[in-house]
């Protein structure tokens, strides 16, 4: 069964760094392009950043460039999220997907971050 | 950038038929993915490419992609349908990719 499970949420101050894990089984790791999807309380998705099957391929978006790094092992089939200089509107449940083209077809239940001092 | 806009809210009896709209410049040249999310969960992908189906997603619901707007629309409404719904697009220009969200629309089952 496809299966995608976030951890590493918490809360943290303002400044601060939060590393998010996602691990996934059930499928071909490496076959597929993963992204990070945010919610903020209350609020819509927003998509933060994916990571194509390889690694070689990633794209941001602008609200995160240079802030958060995605990044994927394939051998321990993980990908992650490296926060660092964290704001309060980066307050959020943040999840994990299995993505393509096609949409993004498997979700993890999510991840909840709390930027607060 | 892209914009999708969806109207905020959408009302349906049980057994009526919902439609949920999604605005887009030239939607038509995209394929809109949709998703549904019930309130404490994770959404789950309910059509993809603009009309197809995934395993598991009932007949009642289809998609329509024309000219500015796509349409999710859920037919003999049922009371577990009440959700959030978004649009979703991929844009690919020569050297970027972004994913857009739609801001989501509330379907409340009266």
């Amino acid at each position: 069964q496809v299966h995608l499970v976030e951890s590493g949420g918490g809360l943290v101050k303002p400044g601060g760094s939060l590393r998010l894990s996602c691990a996934a089984s059930g499928f071909t790791f490496s076959d597929h392009y993963m992204s990070w999807v945010r919610q903020a309380p209350g609020k819509g998705l927003e998509w933060i950043s994916y990571i194509s099957g390889s690694g070689s391929t990633i794209f941001d978006a602008d609200s995160v460039k240079g802030r958060f790094t995605v990044s994927r092992d394939n051998a321990e089939n993980s990908l992650y999220l490296q926060m660092d200089s964290l704001r309060a509107e980066d307050t959020a449940v943040y999840y994990c997907a299995k993505s393509g083209f096609d949409g993004f077809d498997v979700w993890g239940q999510g991840t909840t971050v709390i930027v607060s001092s | 950038s892209y914009v999708l806009t969806q109207p905020p809210s959408v009302s349906a009896a049980p057994r009526q038929t919902a439609r949920i709209t999604c605005g887009g410049n030239n939607i038509d040249s995209y394929s809109v993915h949709w998703y549904q999310q019930k309130s404490g969960q994770a959404p789950v992908l309910v059509m993809s490419y603009n009309s197809d189906r995934p395993s598991g997603i009932p007949e009642r619901f289809s998609g329509s992609n024309s000219g500015n707007t796509a349409t999710l629309t859920i037919g003999r409404v049922e009371a577990g349908d009440e959700a959030d719904y978004y649009c979703q697009v991929w844009v690919r220009t020569s050297d970027h990719s972004t994913v857009v969200f739609g801001g989501g629309t509330k379907l409340t089952v009266l």
